[in-house]
């Protein structure tokens, strides 16, 4: 079974930092590209990021690039979102998705707030 | 970008009845290797986006089959034959073509 387990959400202020941690297991992390998509309270889905599966090519929304960086780990089957310079409009639920979206994680949430 | 647009915003569908949604796209999503990278998702409340349909109209894993999808180019439809209860949430269509990926605004279905 397919699982993706996101971690590292919570209460920041603006202009800080946070770190994202997407496990996964079930499948062969080092065959599949991975994203991160975020979604505002009560708004749809925002793609943010991409990684493919050996790191070569990165992508990254108009709204984050600059601020977040995607990476990944083989060894450790994970990827990563470092998310710096946080505004308030980055408050959201931010998922991993494996390849085209097949799978999702349960999500964790970030709040950006003084 | 890519820009996806659904209709309608919502649904009202008495159960048992059909429901359909469209989702337009800005720019074909045919690709030079022949397929179409439309995908759907369907959010149920409280939970993560979860796959329906993959390349226009391929049912993923587990997926009943009331649930078809058509269209090809930038003109394409998510059917449901017929609603039942657990049907409920938000539909989006999302390109896979382009890098960004982009999603409809979403659809939402309810029970009547």
């Amino acid at each position: 079974e397919v699982q993706l387990v996101e971690s590292g959400g919570g209460l920041v202020q603006p202009g800080g930092s946070l770190r994202l941690s997407c496990a996964a297991s079930g499948f062969t992390f080092s065959y599949y590209s991975m994203n991160w998509v975020r979604q505002a309270s009560g708004k749809g889905l925002e793609w943010i990021s991409y990684i493919n599966n050996s790191s070569s090519a990165i992508y990254y929304a108009d709204s984050v690039r600059g601020r977040f960086t995607i990476s990944r780990d083989k060894a450790k089957n994970s990827v990563y979102l470092q998310m710096n310079s946080l505004r308030d409009e980055d408050t959201a639920v931010y998922y991993c998705a494996r390849g085209t979206m097949i799978d999702w994680g349960q999500g964790t949430r970030v709040t950006v707030s003084s | 970008d890519i820009v996806m647009t659904q209709t309608p915003t919502s649904l009202s569908v008495t159960p048992g009845q059909p429901a359909s949604i469209s989702c337009k796209s800005s720019q074909s999503l045919l690709h030079t290797d022949g397929k179409t990278y439309l995908y759907w998702y369907l959010q149920k409340p409280g939970q993560s986006p979860q796959l329906l349909i993959y390349e226009v109209f391929s049912r993923f894993s587990g997926v009943p089959d009331r649930f078809s999808g058509s269209g090809s180019g930038t003109d394409f439809t998510l059917k449901i034959s017929r609603v039942e209860a657990e049907d409920v949430g938000v539909y989006y269509c999302m390109q896979g073509i382009h890098l960004p990926r982009t999603f409809g605004q979403g659809t939402k279905v309810e029970i009547k």
